[in-house]
């Protein structure tokens, strides 16, 4: 079982807009900062937000994170089939002092 | 900046194995290291991280006793040993390297991976 809860699945059609959800508790998300990578198959995981909503350079603006409480959500606009990978957030959990993941979410581009 | 992971390896239940990043393009004092898993068709898994100029390191509870991550300033280099293998350290491992005031995030940049498969 993961820290942090993901949807295991999302899914529309090209353009459209996705929004994938991470809740945790305040031991982690609420207290300290998120990130997420994006992760192909056979490829290592790549940044796409950290410090809950800033991009790295590189990363389109179709991207963006934020955050409430204990949740956190990644957004994906103008869905593209390149899009279509497994989608994980992480952050610090200072009660386990130990760095957590969520068990990933794919992105389906119907 | 770039992150160059050592190869794939085999080892046999309750051997040890050690794998390393290279880094270049951050000075040694500027970056951390994670190192996370993953078991085939399983999400990322967090192990540990170490800052390299204080030779400091935070194990995963799971792993504590068996872990171990050190550091090479002569070659920019940041090794993971893991003992005591059992067939659930089957698993593709990574390192991600971050700036060291960023510790919090896990990997700006990663090593492309390394396959450990443990089996008799």
């Amino acid at each position: 079982q993961s820290v942090l809860t993901q949807p295991p699945s999302v899914s529309a059609a090209p353009g459209q807009k996705v929004t994938i959800s991470c809740s945790g508790s305040d031991s982690n998300i609420e207290n300290n900062v998120v990130s997420w990578y994006q992760q192909f198959p056979g490829a290592a995981p790549k940044l796409l937000i950290h410090d809950n909503n800033e991009r790295p350079s590189g990363i389109p603006a179709r991207f963006s994170g934020s955050k409430s409480g204990t949740s956190a959500t990644l957004a994906i606009t103008g869905l593209q089939t390149g899009d279509e990978a497994t989608y994980y957030c992480g952050s610090w959990d200072s009660s386990l002092n130990a760095g957590v993941f969520g068990g990933g979410t794919k992105v389906t581009v119907l | 900046v770039q992150v160059l992971q050592s190869g794939a390896e085999v080892r046999r239940p309750g051997t040890t194995v050690k794998m390393s990043c290279k880094v270049s393009g951050y000075r040694f004092k500027d970056f951390y290291m994670h190192w996370m898993r993953q078991a085939p068709g399983k999400g990322l898994e967090w192990m540990g991280i170490i800052d390299p100029e204080r030779d400091e390191t935070t194990y995963a509870g799971q792993f504590r006793g068996r872990i171990t991550i050190t550091a090479d300033s002569s070659t920019n280099s940041i090794f993971m040993g893991l003992d005591s293998l059992t067939s659930d350290d089957t698993a593709v491992y990574y390192c991600g390297v971050v700036p060291s005031a960023s510790s919090e995030r896990f990997g700006d940049h990663w090593g492309q991976g390394a396959l450990v498969t443990v089996s008799s």
